[in-house]
Formats: C-alpha cells, sequence, structure tokens
C-alpha cells in the first residue's frame, strides 16, 4: 500500500465549476501538506501550503487538511481552462531535511 | 528571480552508460534534493543536501550519488544506465530552517533522461 493515494483521473468539468481534489495518507507523523500543479512535461509549481489541520485560502483556491481523518483536499472555484494540468498532493514529516511523499497526481480537464 | 534551473533538458544515452545532470537553486537557498518522476507517476526522493552534506536519501541503487558545491548547486550521477532510469528528473530548492517555519521546496523544469 502506497503512503499517500491519490485518484489518477482524469476528471473532466465544464468552464466554471468547483473543483474537488483530494488524497489520503497512512502515515500519522505527516504534519506538512503541498498541493502542486504540474503541466504537461514541466516541473512541478507549488499552489498551496498548510501545517496541520484546518483551511487555507489563496485566490481561487482553498487547502484542507483532516488529520484526524488523514485526507487532504485542493478546492479550485471558477475552474479555467488554464487549470487543465496534473495536480500532486505532497507531505512531510517536519522541518528540516524531510524529503516530500508524493501521490501519483490527478489529471483535471477544464472544457470551454 | 531566476527560479530553479536544470540542465541538460533532454538527453539520450544507451544502457550501461553514465550521466551528469544539474541544478543550480534560486538564490539564497542552501538545500538541493532530487526526485526522479516517472510517466504517469508523482516524483520519488532520491537525494537531500544541505550545507554540502547528504541529509536524507531514497530507496535508490547506489549507481546513483549526488554531490553539492561551495555556491549551493549540485550534480546527481547515474551509473551503468538501465531502460527502467528514463524519466523526468526534478531538482528541488528550499531555504531550510530548523525551528519555526518549516520550509516550502521550489522545483526545476527537470532533465528529461531517454535511456535506449
Amino acid at each position: 500500500q502506497k503512503e499517500v493515494e491519490q485518484d489518477p483521473g482524469p476528471l473532466s468539468v465544464p468552464e466554471g465549476a468547483i473543483v474537488s481534489l483530494n488524497c489520503t495518507y497512512s502515515n500519522s507523523a505527516f504534519q506538512y501538506f503541498m498541493w502542486y500543479r504540474q503541466y504537461s512535461r514541466k516541473g512541478p509549481e507549488l499552489l498551496m501550503y498548510t501545517y496541520s489541520s484546518g483551511n487555507k485560502e489563496d485566490g481561487r483556491f482553498t487547502a484542507q487538511v483532516d488529520k484526524s481523518s488523514k485526507y487532504i483536499s485542493l478546492f479550485i472555484r471558477d475552474s479555467q481552462p488554464s487549470d487543465s494540468a496534473t495536480y500532486l498532493c505532497a507531505m512531510s514529516a517536519g522541518t528540516g531535511r524531510r524529503a516530500l511523499t508524493f501521490g501519483s497526481g490527478t489529471r483535471l480537464q477544464v472544457q470551454p | 528571480d531566476a527560479g530553479v534551473t536544470q540542465s541538460p533538458t533532454h538527453l539520450i544515452k544507451t544502457r550501461g552508460q553514465q550521466v551528469t545532470l544539474r541544478c543550480s537553486p534560486i538564490s539564497g537557498h542552501k538545500s538541493v534534493s532530487w526526485y526522479q518522476q516517472v510517466l504517469g507517476q508523482g516524483p520519488q526522493f532520491i537525494f537531500q543536501y544541505y550545507e554540502k552534506e547528504e541529509r536524507g536519501r531514497g530507496n535508490f541503487p547506489d549507481r546513483f550519488s549526488a554531490r553539492q558545491f561551495p555556491n549551493y548547486s549540485s550534480e546527481l550521477n547515474v551509473n551503468a544506465l538501465l531502460l527502467g532510469d528514463s524519466a523526468l528528473y526534478l531538482c528541488a530548492s528550499s531555504l531550510v530552517v530548523f525551528r519555526g517555519r518549516p520550509y516550502e521546496q521550489y522545483f526545476g523544469p527537470g532533465t528529461r533522461l531517454t535511456v535506449t
């Protein structure tokens, strides 16, 4: 079983829809949670970063963490065709010299 | 501001050959990490370097090695290439703080390695 599970999709939505992307994890030591966006054949781009449980909002993006359920989500409001990409969740156990553990990514397609 | 840079962008090697990939971190960042991303999967951690010392290693064979230079740039070396080493190799830099605010990792565009 992988430490981080993510539905690979593809997820296809119409422009303007609210998108919900999710990851589950098994390692209770994870405390820091990130969402990256990756366009085809490019490096991942950091979108959101959260610590422990709770919500964080940045523009059209909202990240939620529920440590009791080992479940994290990324919501995208008013989705745009330019949001079409693969979204990767990543998590880390602590500060300093800690590697990121990634999910396999969810491919999102926003239809104009 | 320049982000993380990697070179080359793409290269093709034959099985058994050796390859060296290069990374320059964001100015002011002292930590570099290397990840391997196979098509259709998320990145997998290979190495982390901080202040020229190896600080973490993932589950990769000894054919993989790396180093960090005094200017914080880094090289990843892979010996005796296998077909399965074909992947996007990503470098990430971070400003490491050991207390308080945790670090964030910023990725470069990657080097796409094809082994034939």
